[in-house]
Parts: C-alpha cells; structure tokens; sequence
C-alpha cells in the first residue's frame, strides 16, 4: 500500500527553468492538496483539488499551476522557479467525508532554485 | 496573516516528563483540529485530532485540550519519551482536510 507517492524527492533548478512536481495516491481520495514548507513559517496551502476536473488557490499560488486530470494525480507545475520558491513541498490527500478527515501526506520533494 | 498562532518554537523535555504545546486560532468556522508529528525528511503524520464539541480527547499519552470560547487547544504528551523528539504542527480547517491551515511548528527534544 504505497499511500501518497511524490517525485522526485530532490531538484535543482536555474532560475526560469520550469519543471513538475509528481504526486499520486492509491487511497481512491477525492481530495488533494499541495503544500509547501519553510522554516519558521509552516506548511502553507498552494493549491487544491475536490475531485478529477476541479481545482482551486490555496494561501500561496502565485508561480504554480495545477490540473487534475485523475482521481490519483495532482501534479504541481512551476513555469519560471525562482529563488523564492526554494522549499519542501508536501502533497496530500483525503477522504471528501467529514467523519473521514485525515489528510495523508508524502514524503515531500525538496527543491532548490539557483 | 497568521490564523493559527502556536507555541513555543521549540521545547526540551526531560525523558518521563509532560510536553505541552499550545495553539490559538482567529477563524471561527474552523471545526477541525489536527495535530501532526513530523520526523525529519518525512511528511508529517496525523497524531490526534478533536471537534469543538469536545473539550479534551486522549489517545494513549497524547491529549488534546480543546476551549472553544477562547479559541485555544493545546497538545500534552504525558511520559515523554526519546522517541517523540519530532516537529509538532497543529492546524485547524472548517469541514475537512483538504485546507489545513497549519501553525509554525514546535521542535520537541526529549532528553535522557
């Protein structure tokens, strides 16, 4: 049972390069979410999904795109990395039932924009 | 804007001893309350979890207490135990889990 499964676990990038951040779950889970992580600042919400088709902005969008094409993927697109955008970044998913509300996350892919 | 304010940043707890990590939050139409454990170079992990229609819930050495009318909950770990030295994030969303709004952490170390 391999949950919450995100590639690549490491990257470089140069500033304006664009790449897409893999993320994919085997729990049949309506939502998912991406994240990023800072030190001292938490996770923050990027993006989301309710469901294959539908997807909206988190707390921090800006340089990210998404689109969810399958119940299992919710990939994370950066179209020009830059600097800032350096973090961890987690992707999770979880049942669309209220008595059901655990977000299960990945291991997280930690980039690097030089 | 942060909407979930926690502390302390970071926490150093003798082996046997109570943790205890608190939490304040703005919005209130959250009505979930996770806390999640993260290991370094792991995804956090959910720990426990309340509604505000309870005021503490326990699993194991892990309590939640939960006051709605200030907006506060914190997490207690009882027995601390070197194996719980970890990152403690709590969050709160309204509905479910798909928008965690998380705070900024607390590093717990437990020492011998």
């Amino acid at each position: 049972n391999a949950g919450v499964t995100q590639t690549p676990k490491f990257q470089v990038l140069k500033t304006g390069q664009s790449m897409t951040l893999q993320c994919a779950q085997d729990m049949n889970h309506e939502y998912m979410s991406w994240y990023r992580q800072d030190p001292g600042m938490g996770l923050r919400l990027i993006h989301y999904s309710v469901g294959a088709g539908i997807t909206d902005q988190g707390e921090v969008p800006n340089g990210y795109n998404v689109s969810r094409s399958t119940t299992e993927d919710f990939p994370l697109r950066l179209l020009s990395a830059a600097p800032s955008q350096t973090s961890v970044y987690f992707c999770a998913s979880s049942y669309r039932t209220v008595a059901n509300t655990e977000a299960f996350f990945g291991q997280g892919t930690r980039l690097t924009v030089v | 804007q942060q909407q979930v304010k926690q502390s302390p940043q970071s926490l150093i707890v003798q082996k046997g001893g109570i943790s205890i990590i608190n939490c304040a939050y703005e919005n209130t139409a959250f009505d979930y309350f996770p806390w999640y454990q993260q290991f370094p170079g792991k995804g956090p992990a959910l720990l426990i979890a309340i509604r505000p229609d309870v005021s503490e819930k326990k699993e194991g050495r892990f309590t939640i207490s939960f006051n709605k009318s200030a907006k506060q909950f914190s997490l207690h770990i009882m027995d601390s135990q070197p194996g719980d030295s970890a990152t403690y994030f709590c969050a709160a969303s309204s509905g479910t889990a798909s928008k965690l709004t998380f705070g900024t952490g607390t590093r717990l170390q437990v020492t011998l």
